[in-house]
């Protein structure tokens, strides 16, 4: 079955430093896999996603992310954090059901960002 | 464009009492519909999908029902709410077809069940 981890409950970086959000998946044939932003009691927003092409992949508001197939990683990154980047970021991943061939979104039970100032 | 709206914003229900939460899409038609239940700021789980008018599907089962009476309106409902059914209730659609059709998610609904 598809899944995704994301290791980390919390990162912690300072202001204008780089931030690394990790995600490693787990899925049969290619993965579609995307990255979302919550912000406290607000929907998902979406960030960005992987479904082919470069593996470097560049989203909203500044992030990327890279897709690495050899270590099944797809972590989020961003050069120059801001206070205002502190959230709630969940990984995901596409996966079929089986019985109706319906899609869906797995999600990792996420990741909290806080940039200190 | 599209958009998607999702009421009420913030609901406190007592235990026992009945629960309707509503999720309408704009711009599209014989979109995918997606009812997500977060637990305690933390992750998502599916709870119900829709490909169509009347086509209901459940993840997993539950003191909920869900019912899509419109082609862009989904509907979560309850007969007797639970302690446990307390969370933040995301909707979702998706353009049906082609894999490069990402998901959007509404602005959620935060229900405590007390």
């Amino acid at each position: 079955a598809q899944s995704v981890a994301q290791p980390e409950d919390q990162v912690n970086v300072a202001e204008g430093n780089p931030l690394t959000v990790k995600c490693t998946y787990s899925v049969s044939g290619n993965p579609y896999l995307f990255w979302y932003v919550q912000y406290p009691n607000r929907g998902l927003q979406f960030l960005l996603k992987y479904i082919t092409g470069d593996n470097l992949v560049k989203g909203s508001y500044g992030f990327e992310a890279e897709f690495n197939k050899s270590q099944t990683s797809f972590h989020l990154k961003k050069p120059s954090a801001l206070v205002s980047d502190s959230a709630l970021y969940f990984c995901a991943v596409r996966a079929i059901l089986m019985n109706t061939g319906f899609q869906k979104l797995v999600f990792g039970t996420g990741t909290r960002l806080l940039v200190s100032p | 464009s599209q958009t998607i709206h999702q009421w009420p914003a913030t609901l406190v229900q007592p235990v026992g009492s009945p629960l309707s939460l509503e999720c309408t899409v704009e711009g599209t038609s014989n979109p995918n519909l997606y009812w997500y239940r977060q637990a305690a700021g933390r992750g998502l789980q599916l709870l119900f999908y829709s490909v169509g008018i009347g086509q209901i599907s459940s993840e997993v089962p539950q003191n909920l029902s869900a019912s899509r009476p419109q082609d862009r309106q989904f509907i979560l409902s309850s007969k007797k709410l639970l302690l446990s059914d307390s969370g933040f209730y995301l909707c979702a659609w998706r353009k049906g077809g082609q894999d490069i059709y990402g998901y959007t998610f509404g602005s959620g609904t935060r229900l405590t069940v007390v």
